[in-house]
């Protein structure tokens, strides 16, 4: 599977968007983009996931770059309870496992 | 909405003993998958199984783990003889497996300590 680049921390104030950025310069084309959290220690939350197409669900929009080298997880407003560790992961196909890395640590503050 | 439930919560054990965790998956899910996360590290992939065997397996997952999907709702972890190292949180996770739409859904894991 193609690896990841995001940065290591971000900060957000509350009710301002996240934008969270990953690079995937390598994925290929069969490859989707699924995007995780983490709060404290719980297990690790879906929030969502696309192919090349932009996603938007109830959590949260994902942007995917025409090239699909890169993506952008977007937080329309951000609460306290959205501070977490955020995970981007790019996924050859269904049911193969999900490789987790160090991912982004969101803090979201009054 | 569906959730992954795990039990016990909390499990603390002596080295060198068997522990066997549970899990109840999503139930119209076909894929189960088990990851550990030691404290203040990844979350690591131990190993997916699909259709009564192993699908996929890392380097983590040796001969002292086992898995077993005993009737048709638990999926359980098996830990022959523990170690210390193996104290970590534990999840279970589970997908369907038809299609692109098929996210894992984790449960909140079961704290092993071994002592």
């Amino acid at each position: 599977d193609a690896k990841t680049t995001q940065p290591t921390s971000m900060d957000c104030a509350e009710g301002r968007a996240a934008n969270l950025p990953c690079n995937h310069s390598t994925i290929s084309g069969n490859e989707y983009v699924y995007w995780y959290r983490q709060i404290h220690s719980q297990g690790p939350q879906y929030i969502i996931h696309g192919l090349k197409n932009n996603e938007t669900n109830e959590m949260a929009s994902l942007i995917i770059t025409e090239d699909r080298k890169s993506s952008t997880l977007i937080l329309p407003h951000a609460t306290l309870r959205d501070t977490a560790v955020y995970y981007c992961i790019v996924r050859v196909q269904a049911g193969t496992a999900l490789i987790f890395g160090k991912g982004t640590t969101l803090s979201v503050s009054s | 909405e569906p959730e992954v439930t795990q039990t016990p919560s909390h499990q603390v054990t002596q080295m060198g003993q068997e522990v066997i965790l549970r899990c109840v998956p999503i139930s119209n899910h076909l894929y189960f998958y088990w990851y550990r996360q030691i404290l203040g590290q990844k979350v690591e992939f131990l190993v997916s199984f699909y259709n009564n065997e192993i699908s996929e397996k890392s380097e983590i997952f040796d001969d002292q783990f086992s898995v077993e999907r005993p009737d048709g709702s638990n999926f359980t972890l098996k830990i022959r003889s523990t170690k210390l190292e193996d104290s970590a949180m534990y999840f279970c996770a589970s997908s369907l497996k038809q299609g692109d739409n098929s996210p894992l859904h984790f449960g909140n894991g079961t704290r092993l300590t071994v002592t």
